[in-house]
């Protein structure tokens, strides 16, 4: 089953925070999390590992509640670089599910 | 490096026309991926190749076909195209499976009519 993730879209001006989450029903290894701009491949942003490593740019911040199976991506200060689909993806026995993403909007 | 490159860019099939959908990259990862992505979606995992020499299906591998090459290459064949297939197509790589960040190829937009 894909992971849900909320909201589906959010509109910022720049230097506003946002969080967007992503949950699971099943148990889960870990939560990868992937920016994409139209007409673009993904980029890595994050991995967050069942034990609390991370692995991801500096910039970028979340959490990953095992227990819940539930991961928040934070993104502070926005600007307009950080426009674009976030879509976080699942991982638990070989089987990666991405969630149907997140539309991120920064506005000047 | 060039990272993961794919081939074609763009393709337009007939209904019943076979293809195949190159994927290379030159980071040496052990693990290759093939998705789609249709609007409205998240990426959907076709088929993975944990290692050279090893392939396994997704979640929607019905209608393709895999061939890891050698470590650098691994292509999708799609047999008899149905419009159903009409995607855009992401190859990605990573060290190994799982905890590992991926890489993704620019994509191949393929429409069949």
């Amino acid at each position: 089953q894909q992971p849900v993730q909320s909201p589906q879209a959010v509109i910022l001006r720049e230097g506003e925070d946002a969080v967007i989450n992503c949950s699971s029903s099943k148990a889960l290894y870990s939560v990868h999390w992937y920016r994409q701009k139209h007409g673009e491949a993904p980029v890595f942003l994050m991995i967050l590992l069942k034990g609390g490593e991370q692995k991801g740019h500096e910039k970028i911040s979340a959490s990953f509640n095992e227990k819940k199976q539930q991961s928040s991506l934070y993104l502070t200060a926005s600007q307009l670089s950080y426009s674009g689909t976030y879509f976080c993806g699942t991982v638990r026995l070989n089987d990666m599910r991405f969630g149907a993403g997140t539309r991120l909007t920064v506005k000047p | 490096n060039a990272g993961v490159t794919q081939t074609p860019k763009f393709q337009v099939l007939k209904t019943g026309q076979s293809m195949t959908l190159q994927c290379a990259q030159d980071m040496n990862h052990n693990s290759m991926y093939w998705y789609r992505q249709d609007p409205g979606m998240g990426l959907r995992l076709i088929y993975y190749s944990a290692s050279e020499g090893t392939t396994d299906k997704g979640e929607v591998p019905n209608g393709y076909n895999v061939s890891r090459l050698n470590k650098r290459e691994f292509s999708l064949r799609l047999e008899s195209a149905a419009p159903s297939q009409t995607s855009v197509y992401f190859c990605a790589s990573s060290d190994r499976l799982d905890s590992y960040e991926q890489y993704f190829g620019p994509g191949t937009r393929l429409t069949v009519t």
